[in-house]
């Protein structure tokens, strides 16, 4: 299957500072890329719909000015926290799915970055 | 509100015996349905998928049951196997969106 790269895997910094995501898919072309967060015990969670070329769509209650996302080019998306706390400790997982023209896909997860926020 | 649900957040299970992972919905408009494995520090693999105008999928060791008047669907593994061991979330999307819902998951541990 389609590979989808993460990095940094693991990150910690201090309160208020900023952090980037990046997310790569190595082998294929995406216009689309998925941001997730996952609190511990808790399911996946969409944050944002990353479009290649035009702004993202953020889901309900994420806040567009502190996750910032750019997805400036086919096989890259970025995520940046900004002024990070300590409540935005998560996993943060993104996906790409290989195809959009099919209507169900399955889409491609990287390994994940594990923020914490001290 | 949680239109996903795996109500077990753990399962044990004997080698070599059958592993049967639930998963319910709500919303009647999911019309596809995924089970996707999940280790530890690493990103979620895709395992299987059932359309809702199929009740049965099966891949090998791996069977996807829909029950789709109960909004209800299971994944059966055997024979289960050390390897199996994971957490194991069901998703679930709908025609002409690419997000997908996640449960919040099932951790299986298969015992030699």
């Amino acid at each position: 299957g389609a590979v989808v790269s993460q990095h940094p895997s693991w990150v910690i910094c201090k309160s208020g500072t900023s952090v980037k995501i990046e997310c790569r898919s190595l082998d294929f072309q995406a216009t689309t890329m998925f941001w997730y967060r996952q609190f511990p015990k808790q399911s996946l969670m969409l944050m944002a719909t990353s479009n290649e070329g035009s702004k993202a769509t953020y889901e309900q209650g994420v806040e567009k000015d502190k996750f910032l996302i750019n997805h400036a080019s086919l096989t890259l998306s970025t995520l940046t926290v900004t002024s990070a706390h300590p409540e935005d400790s998560s996993f943060y997982i993104c996906s790409a799915p290989e195809n959009l023209a099919v209507s169900y896909n399955e889409q491609f997860f990287g390994p994940g970055t594990r923020l914490t926020v001290l | 509100d949680q239109q996903v649900k795996q109500n077990s957040p753990s399962l044990s299970v004997q080698e070599g015996r059958i592993s049967i992972l639930n998963c319910d919905y709500t919303n009647s408009m999911f019309d596809y349905f995924l089970w996707y494995k999940k280790y530890p520090a690493e990103g979620p693999t895709f395992l299987i998928s059932i359309s809702s105008i199929k009740d049965k999928n099966e891949d090998g060791r791996f069977t996807v049951f829909l029950n789709k008047s109960a909004k209800h669907l299971s994944l059966h593994i055997v024979p289960s196997q050390p390897g199996d061991s994971a957490v194991y979330f069901c998703a679930a999307q709908q025609t002409g969106a690419n997000n997908l819902f996640f449960g919040t998951g099932t951790r299986l541990t298969v015992i030699p």
